[in-house]
């Protein structure tokens, strides 16, 4: 499967603790966007990185999160601290190029429930 | 807040029939793309339009773009079961073209 892969797609935690979440992007991209999506709402922009820089982090809350996209290996959104407000879907995209007239390619997103 | 409004927020029609959604926006955009959503699923990218294109087809998929009235259409034929899902429009500003900015999606039906 040369699509975007994430894993978990599920991921469950208690309040306070931290959550991982990975993105692989397709092959031969180096431009990974990650989005929040509440119950019934559209996608909601957070960070877009390439590898081994942060180019918009515009989305991002300034607390708890963080984004990163290693030289090597999948790029990683980590919430510490979690809070019941943090359940949602999260969804990576990835394209080729950073320019804007390019579709991006999404992945089938990490469900995070917080108890 | 949220660039794109999209309307209607849901539609139900019968198997064959024509779905139309419309989506409008707020700012000057590079482009604006229209994205579906299965159930449980990521977003499948449809079609692209740029700011200086009007019309575009792809297969079953008509989306027209009116920059002066910051709107767009997704028209989508002879509707099949299997066209059922969300549909969002998502647009990509001057300034910044790759942060997609989506809207709150159409959730279309098909009955058999």
């Amino acid at each position: 499967n040369a699509g975007v892969m994430q894993n978990p797609r599920h991921l469950v935690r208690r309040r306070g603790q931290e959550a991982r979440l990975r993105c692989s992007p397709m092959k031969g991209h180096s431009h990974v966007y990650w989005y929040r999506q509440l119950p019934e709402e559209g996608l909601k922009f957070m960070v877009y990185l390439q590898k081994e820089n942060i180019i918009d982090e515009s989305g991002m809350p300034k607390e708890r999160f963080s984004a990163e996209f290693p030289k090597e290996g999948p790029s990683i959104l980590r919430i510490q601290q979690v809070v019941r407000g943090d359940s949602a879907a999260y969804f990576c995209a990835s394209s080729a190029e950073g320019i804007g007239n390019q579709p991006q390619h999404f992945g089938d997103g990490t469900r995070l429930s917080i108890l | 807040s949220q660039q794109g409004e999209e309307d209607p927020q849901a539609l139900s029609i019968q198997e064959g029939e024509n779905a139309t959604m419309n989506c409008s926006y707020k700012t000057s955009i590079n482009n604006l793309q229209w994205y579906r959503q299965n159930s449980g699923r990521g977003l499948v990218h449809l079609i692209l339009i740029r700011s200086n294109e009007r019309e575009k087809h792809s297969g079953r998929l008509r989306v027209t773009l009116d920059t002066s009235k910051k709107s767009s259409s997704l028209l989508i034929t002879a509707s099949r079961a299997a066209d059922t899902a969300s549909y969002f429009c998502a647009t990509g500003s001057i300034q910044g073209a790759q942060k997609l900015v989506f809207g709150q999606g159409t959730r279309l039906t098909i009955n058999p």
